[in-house]
């Protein structure tokens, strides 16, 4: 299968910093990525799509100021979780999805932020 | 009504047991279906895909009821490895809808 990394695997940073992730699809391009984010025992939530070449789409309620999205290349999303919070403690999970018949999404292994 | 509905479980099961997981969904159009597994603390991976005519993968057995807008996944033979929250997912015009998940524990 198709095979996305995520970088760091685990941050702990102070209250009001940033925090910078990275979502690269290893094999294959990606034109489109997917960022999640998951609180303890419940499912996963979207926070908005990637699209290489343009702006992200955010869903509703998800601040666009305060989670940044950039999508330079076809292989390569990243997320930046501005002036971090404790509220913003979670686990972020990227995304990539593979052109077929069924269009798959594959994850990247995530990301478990700590605000101190 | 949710768009992904899932029994959240826990099932607990025997090992050797067979348990049945299902899911429903409210859009008709939904183009294409999928199981995915999630270990506590990990990323979803994804198990199976769900095609019209069901399909099979050694224990595991996944069916699409389109009329009913429900699909099914079976697991047969249960080991204690298959311990895990299974996640029905629903793909809405590339949008991934996400159930909640099912908790599975198998026990010796």
């Amino acid at each position: 299968g198709a095979v996305v990394s995520q970088h760091p695997s685990r941050v702990i940073c102070k209250s009001g910093t940033s925090v910078k992730i990275e979502c690269r699809s290893l094999d294959f391009q990606a034109t489109t990525m997917f960022w999640y984010r998951q609180f303890p025992k419940k499912s996963l939530m979207l926070m908005a799509t990637s699209n290489e070449g343009s702006k992200a789409t955010y869903e509703q309620g998800v601040e666009k100021d305060k989670f940044l999205i950039n999508h330079a290349s076809l292989t390569l999303s990243t997320l930046t979780v501005t002036s971090a919070h404790p509220e913003d403690s979670s686990f972020y999970i990227c995304s990539a999805g593979v052109s077929s018949a069924y269009n798959e999404q594959f994850f990247g292994p995530g990301t478990r932020l700590t605000v101190l | 009504r949710k768009e992904v509905e899932q029994d959240p479980g826990p099932f607990n099961v025997p090992e050797g047991a067979t348990v049945a997981f299902n899911c429903t969904y409210s859009n008709s159009a939904s183009q294409s279906f999928f199981w995915y597994r999630q270990d506590c603390r990990k990323e979803p991976k994804l198990l199976m895909s769900v095609y019209s005519s069901g399909n099979e993968d050694g224990r595991f057995t996944a069916q699409l009821n389109r009329a009913s807008q429900y699909i099914s996944l079976l697991i047969r033979d249960s080991k204690l490895s298959d311990s895990a929250t299974y996640l029905c997912v629903v793909n809405d015009n590339n949008d991934m809808r996400f159930g909640a998940g099912t908790r599975l524990t198998v026990k010796p």
